[in-house]
């Protein structure tokens, strides 16, 4: 069974204080790796799709890698409005539906 | 904005009854996802359909239905509705059937009372 965990489960930063999210996961064949990012009472906000290990990929202070069997976003400098739950999910397979991780709750204090 | 729209916003009921969850995709996209997200739980997936067609099933209740229309705006029924149904239910919506990215709406809020 397709299964995603991600850690931390809640993180508390400085404004500033740079650090990495992680995303594990134990698919069958992995067609793709997607982070999203939600606000509390809204719609997950797509961010990034990796499709192979040794993928980068980078948006603002957010950079997102991939090896074969996990995923890390790192922020660099975060602020507080980069405060959200940030969501992980796979794809295994072409056709194969999402399997979504648990979210690790991000606050970055002023 | 993603261009996934959903209405309402907020639905409020009580137990027993039935609602109906309305979803319009991004143009051009042919594929509508359904998702259930309640506070002990991540998002769940619960049902696709590409092109008017259900294409896959996940954690679907029976009491659950969905469908898609002609114009590619999809419906999910609820119904004989319990307390523990109340959750946040997003719409995603993706160009075809198995590719990458989906948009997700806003979400309808609903409160079984």
């Amino acid at each position: 069974e397709d299964q995603v965990t991600q850690s931390p489960e809640a993180l508390r930063l400085q404004e500033g204080e740079s650090s990495s999210l992680n995303c594990s996961y134990t698919v069958s064949g992995l067609r793709g790796l997607f982070w999203y990012r939600q606000d509390p009472g809204k719609g997950p906000e797509f961010l990034f799709t990796l499709y192979s290990a040794g993928e980068e990929k980078e948006k603002e202070r957010l950079k997102a890698t991939l090896t074969k069997k996990e995923s890390f976003l790192h922020i660099t400098a975060p602020k507080p409005e980069d405060s959200a739950t940030y969501l992980c999910a796979v794809q295994a397979n072409y056709g194969q539906n999402f399997v979504f991780g648990p979210g690790t709750r991000l606050s970055v204090l002023p | 904005d993603s261009g996934v729209t959903q209405t309402p916003k907020h639905l409020i009921t009580a137990t027993g009854q039935r609602v109906t969850l309305r979803c319009s995709p991004r143009s051009g996209d042919l594929s509508v996802y359904w998702y259930q997200q309640s506070l002990d739980q991540g998002l769940q997936f619960l049902i696709q359909y590409y092109n008017g067609e259900e294409r896959a099933k996940g954690n679907i209740l029976e009491r659950f239905s969905a469908q898609q229309f002609p114009d590619l705006h999809s419906e999910l029924n609820l119904s004989s509705l319990e307390l523990g149904d109340s959750a946040l239910y997003f719409c995603a919506s993706s160009v075809s059937a198995g590719t990458d990215t989906q948009y997700f709406g806003p979400g309808t809020r609903l409160t079984v009372l």
